[in-house]
């Protein structure tokens, strides 16, 4: 079936390092792809996101291509703040499914320290 | 913004007592889910609902029900509390069929059963 792989954290960063969490999936059909985050002690809220190949999501400074070839999704900051420390969560959605088989990885925690 | 609000952030519970969780959504989304989050495992799918009075079974529902008696409330339900349900519970809504939309969660519920 469907799934989605992502690298284990804890990541610790010093402020004004380069971040990437790296993200692969595996998937029939033609998945939509997204980057949630959870800020500590709330919900999830989406990030970005890509719904086709070579499609690039962006917010917030963070960055995420759909590679169709090797299957990957990783998220990437140029020079991550403080305020990024949270749990990301890459997750996958496949074409015509139902959001109910929407797919979550395990989570990557980040620790951004001054 | 659109808003989903869980009713309760922390409950304690005993071991077989019948638990509510409850969730509001105010956008008039069609779609809710229930998620539990635990640590190392990621988020995993409990149950959804497409409309009112409708309900799907998600990836782990045993030892739980839902009910969606009006379109913006979404409950869950655990019919005796067992210590394994100890967890965080999020709730999440979303607009529409398409498989891009985007859930909106709630802040989480963060159950401890004794």
């Amino acid at each position: 079936g469907d799934s989605v792989t992502q690298m284990e954290g804890p990541v610790t960063l010093s402020e004004e390092a380069f971040l990437t969490i790296n993200c692969t999936y595996t998937a029939t059909g033609y998945p939509s792809l997204f980057w949630y985050v959870q800020y500590p002690g709330e919900g999830l809220q989406l990030l970005l996101k890509a719904t086709k190949a070579d499609d690039k999501g962006s917010n917030k400074g963070f960055e995420a291509t759909y590679r169709k070839e090797t299957t990957s999704f990783h998220l990437e900051k140029g020079s991550v703040q403080v305020s990024d420390s949270a749990v990301y969560f890459c997750a996958l959605l496949n074409y015509g499914g139902s959001q109910g088989n929407l797919i979550f990885g395990k989570g990557t925690k980040l620790s951004v320290k001054p | 913004d659109v808003k989903v609000t869980q009713s309760s952030r922390y409950l304690v519970k005993r071991t077989g007592e019948k638990v509510f969780l409850e969730c509001v959504q105010d956008m008039d989304h069609e779609n809710m889910f229930w998620y539990r989050q635990d640590p190392g495992l990621g988020l995993r799918l409990i149950y959804f609902s497409y409309d009112v009075k409708m309900k799907e079974k998600g990836d782990i529902p045993e030892g739980y029900s839902v009910s969606r008696e009006k379109k913006e409330r979404f409950s869950l339900i655990l019919e005796s509390a067992s210590t394994n349900q100890t967890s965080m519970y999020l709730c999440a809504s979303s607009f529409g069929s398409s498989g891009a939309n985007v859930l909106t969660f709630g802040a989480g519920s963060r159950l401890t059963v004794l």
